[in-house]
């Protein structure tokens, strides 16, 4: 069964840092592109940032970029979002997500985490 | 980046009713487009992928056509499990969007 486990949530002050972390299951983690996917407080989905099966490729939505970094771990079958500079409108539920299939790009969001809390407030 | 435009942002159906959602992308995007079903608390659910495949498990009352610009979704009769939020999502380039979100309600 695949399992997407996001951990690392929580409260930070404006201007803070965090690293979320989405831990993998029940698939060969290392064949699929992943996703983060956020989800603002009564407000719809934000798609962030996805990664390429082995962290070559990384592409990201323009509000974040050069304030965020998704990155991945094969061996430790582990996604991750590093969050600098965070401000008030980050806060949000962070979904971890994986490509429905494996092997080239699709794009298509197959499998969601059921996702870690944000919030960024003093 | 590729804009999505989904209407209405509400919509407001009985039980049995036939309902249609409309997504439009800023440019072209062939048929890369999914549709997803979102309810309260929960993550969201893959209805649809390359505008028209229903995946494994959904109901044959959802449908989704459409390609270029203008896609839609249809439920060919509503049923109660059907209240939620649905949302379309291009993936023709690397950077994705969403649509804003409609939200199905009852009537």
């Amino acid at each position: 069964e695949v399992q997407l486990v996001e951990s690392g949530g929580g409260l930070v002050q404006p201007g803070g840092s965090l690293r979320l972390s989405c831990a993998a299951s029940g698939f060969t983690f290392s064949t699929y592109w992943m996703s983060w996917v956020r989800q603002a407080p009564g407000k719809g989905l934000e798609w962030l940032a996805n990664i390429k099966q082995d962290g070559s490729e990384q592409y990201y939505m323009d509000s974040v970029k050069g304030r965020f970094t998704i990155s991945r771990d094969n061996a430790r079958n582990s996604l991750f979002l590093q969050m600098n500079s965070l401000r008030a409108e980050d806060t949000a539920v962070y979904f971890c997500a994986r490509d429905h299939v494996g092997g080239g790009y699709r794009g298509i969001i197959g499998y969601w985490g059921q996702g870690a809390l944000v919030t960024v407030s003093s | 980046d590729i804009q999505m435009t989904q209407s209405p942002s509400t919509l407001s159906a009985s039980v049995g009713d036939r309902v249609t959602i409309t997504c439009r992308a800023s440019q072209s995007i062939s048929r890369w487009l999914a549709w997803y079903q979102q309810k309260p608390g929960k993550a969201p659910n893959l209805l649809i992928y390359d505008a028209s495949s229903l995946e494994s498990g959904v109901p044959s009352r959802f449908s989704g056509s459409g390609s270029g610009t203008e896609f839609t979704l249809t439920i060919s009769s509503l049923q109660p499990d059907d209240f939620a939020t649905y949302y379309c999502h291009q993936y023709n380039t690397y950077s994705q969007t969403f649509g804003q979100g409609t939200k199905v309600e009852i009537k």
